[in-house]
């Protein structure tokens, strides 16, 4: 079983700064298997990347993802009050969905 | 536009079994698609339990396949999640949503139903 992991658990920011958002798997994976979702207080999550680096629809192109192998990333280039939230990797392989744990971006 | 509405007992007993049913609307079941089911709670995070095609195909998260059981009425555009003998640990907020599978561009979950807490408690 593929193990996510997110770094930074938090990440403490201003609206208009950089977010670098990691996403480590415990073995290489293929780079169409890796998704990210933004998910707010009380709602659900919402899917902002798939294939690594492809924005879903209506993302804004202030979102992209980058990477390959065990190390992925979703930058965030600038900071919107609407993008503080929790964002979530996710992995799909050998019949086997898993998530994240989650970084949590919230207002410095 | 498609949308997801789960619905279900928010409190149920130690030992017994889960039902949550998930309405399908904006889209026929049939019409192809998996759908599925997944989970998230402070101590577990998100943990996906496990997806259904209209034909009642299924495949499980391995951690859960022993106790769930997932099922499609195509007559009421729905799909049903059954989790047996629960325990506290199975408190969570249950998702339900339409899994986007392409061989090229890999599989994720989109739309997702707004959730539902499920409380296990005596």
């Amino acid at each position: 079983e593929i193990v996510l992991t997110q770094s930074p658990g938090t990440l403490s920011l201003s609206p208009g700064e950089r977010a670098t958002l990691s996403c480590r798997a415990s073995q290489s994976v293929a780079s169409n298997s890796l998704v990210w979702y933004q998910q707010k207080p009380g709602q659900a999550p919402r899917l902002l990347i798939y294939g690594a680096s492809s924005r879903a629809t209506g993302i804004p192109d202030r979102f992209s993802g980058s990477g390959s192998g065990t190390d992925f990333t979703l930058t965030i280039s600038r900071l919107e009050p609407e993008d503080f939230a929790v964002y979530y990797c996710q992995h799909y392989g050998n019949s086997l969905f898993t998530f994240g744990p989650g970084t949590k971006v919230h207002i410095k | 536009q498609v949308q997801l509405q789960e619905s279900g007992p928010g409190l149920i007993k130690p030992s017994e079994t889960l039902s949550l049913t998930c309405a399908i609307s904006g889209f026929s079941i049939s019409s192809g698609f998996y759908w599925g089911w997944i989970r998230q709670s402070p101590g577990r995070g998100l943990e996906w339990i496990g997806n259904i095609y209209h034909s009642g195909d299924t495949y499980y998260n391995p951690a859960l396949k022993s106790r769930a059981t997932i099922s499609v009425d195509t007559s009421k555009n729905q799909f049903s999640l059954r989790l047996s003998s629960v325990t506290a640990a199975d408190t969570a907020v249950y998702y339900c949503a339409r899994l986007m599978a392409f061989i090229t561009r890999g599989s994720w979950f989109d739309p997702w139903g707004q959730g539902t807490l499920v409380t296990v408690s005596s």
